[in-house]
């Protein structure tokens, strides 16, 4: 137990549904953020929120939409995606960002599937 | 850009073996580094850490030491155990990064 829950931990989505992941930390932490793995490649940072503002969007497709409406509290808007989207998604949080950022504290992920 | 370069899996090895996984990094400052690990289902847990050139990170009988020089931040262990089976990320911050880079991560197999 990490103190980072993510839901659903699996989702199944056809290409015009819309769905949202979520992610709750009961660290106190002021920053979070989510991660996308997929097999083979580095993990990639989409987007980062300090105190409920973002800070980082790393050219995410707008198919994908973060929402942040307090610092527990973090969810991923998903429309129209594409097969290619088919991924684990990762949320995690720390305490600060950067260089003091020290730890990533990381949830279980969310393993959606786009058909 | 900044990155992280690990060795590609998988890394299959009997018990009681020595375990080297490779990591090296481009930075364009003096990062903090990482090692993560992924144990199946599971998210990543911070393994081990460094901030600094010449310091060792260490912990659960793994250690890596921070090379400057070589740019690396090899992992290592002396005698690996089937429990140890995970896939590795090797991580590091950077003054005005605002969150970690990570490796492609390289999964080990211990086979019994």
């Amino acid at each position: 137990e990490t103190g980072v829950t993510q839901t659903p931990r699996h989702l199944v989505m056809g290409m015009t549904n819309k769905k949202s992941l979520k992610c709750e930390q009961h660290l106190g932490h002021n920053a979070m953020y989510w991660y996308k793995q997929s097999a083979k490649k580095p993990l990639e940072l989409m987007f980062v929120y300090s105190l409920e503002e973002r800070v980082e969007n790393n050219s995410v497709p707008s198919r994908f939409s973060p929402e942040c409406p307090n610092s527990s509290h973090l969810f991923l808007h998903l429309h129209t995606l594409q097969p290619e989207d088919s991924a684990l998604y990762l949320c995690a949080s720390s305490q600060g960002l950067g260089q003091t950022t020290g730890e990533l504290f990381f949830g279980e992920g969310s393993r959606l599937t786009v058909l | 850009g900044d990155s992280v370069t690990q060795m590609e899996g998988p890394v299959t090895l009997s018990e009681e073996a020595f375990l080297t996984i490779n990591c090296t990094y481009t930075a364009t400052g003096y990062p903090s580094l990482f090692w993560y690990v992924q144990y199946p289902g599971e998210g990543l847990q911070l393994l081990l850490k460094a901030t600094k050139a010449d310091d060792k990170g260490s912990n659960k009988g793994f250690e890596a030491t921070y090379r400057k020089e070589t740019t690396s931040f090899h992992l290592e262990k002396g005698s690996v155990q089937v429990s140890d089976s995970a896939v590795y990320f090797c991580a590091m911050s950077d003054t005005g990064r605002r969150a970690l880079t990570f490796g492609s991560g390289t999964r080990l197999q211990v086979q019994p």
